[in-house]
């Protein structure tokens, strides 16, 4: 059964800082692994998306990397802004599943302090 | 182009109660995904729904249906509501059913069962 697991739960970090937010799946089977952005109580915002054949995935300051084989992935910001703060999510889609679903990890609550 | 709808936003229920969430895709997409996020987890998968027919079920009770119409807008029902039944109800479409199709996500439907 796939897991998956994002440490840490919660990172507080001044503003300017560099960062990344770890994410591991338990099965490297999958076809791809996205991460999420999600502000309380609202809904979810891909960041990026990383098929299994690819190793990263850039997007303005954020980089993601994919290690399927020892199943893991992380996601660098650079030069955080309090406007990052937010909750990171992470989801993979199982390869041999026959529907389309993702599962994610708990996430991690970022805080950038002015 | 309007991203994924839901409706309502927020709803109070109380328990044994029954209720329907509602979700319409984007334009031209055809398959549904409806997820559960209790606070302080990630999203779970529910259903999904591709041309009108089931092609998904997560791990939840029979008390939990849904359908997709026609115009491929889709319904959410719970019966008997639980406490535990308070969540983020979370809808996602995609342009086609399989793993190549990136989901997007509504700003979802919060219920709180007293």
């Amino acid at each position: 059964k796939q897991e998956v697991t994002q440490i840490p739960a919660a990172l507080s970090v001044p503003e300017g800082e560099n960062l990344v937010l770890n994410c591991s799946f338990t099965d490297s089977a999958i076809y791809n692994l996205q991460w999420f952005r999600q502000d309380p109580g609202k809904g979810l915002t891909s960041l990026l998306l990383i098929q299994s054949s690819q190793r990263e995935q850039t997007s303005g300051r954020l980089n993601a990397s994919l290690d399927k084989s020892s199943g893991r992935s992380t996601l660098y910001i650079a030069a955080s802004q309090p406007g990052d703060s937010a909750t990171y999510l992470c989801a993979v889609s199982p390869r041999m599943d026959s529907s389309y679903k993702l599962i994610f990890g708990s996430g991690t609550r970022l805080l950038v302090r002015p | 182009d309007a991203g994924v709808t839901q409706s309502p936003t927020h709803l109070i229920k109380t328990r044994g109660q029954h209720v329907t969430l509602r979700c319409s895709p984007i334009s031209g997409h055809k398959s549904v995904s409806w997820y559960q996020q209790v606070l302080g987890q990630g999203p779970q998968f529910i259903f999904q729904y591709y041309e009108k027919e089931e092609r998904g079920r997560g791990n939840f009770p029979d008390r939990f249906s849904a359908r997709q119409f026609p115009n491929y807008s889709s319904e959410l029902n719970v019966n008997a509501l639980l406490l535990g039944d308070s969540a983020l109800y979370l809808c996602a479409s995609s342009l086609g059913q399989g793993l190549a199709y990136e989901q997007y996500f509504g700003p979802g439907t919060r219920l709180t069962v007293t």
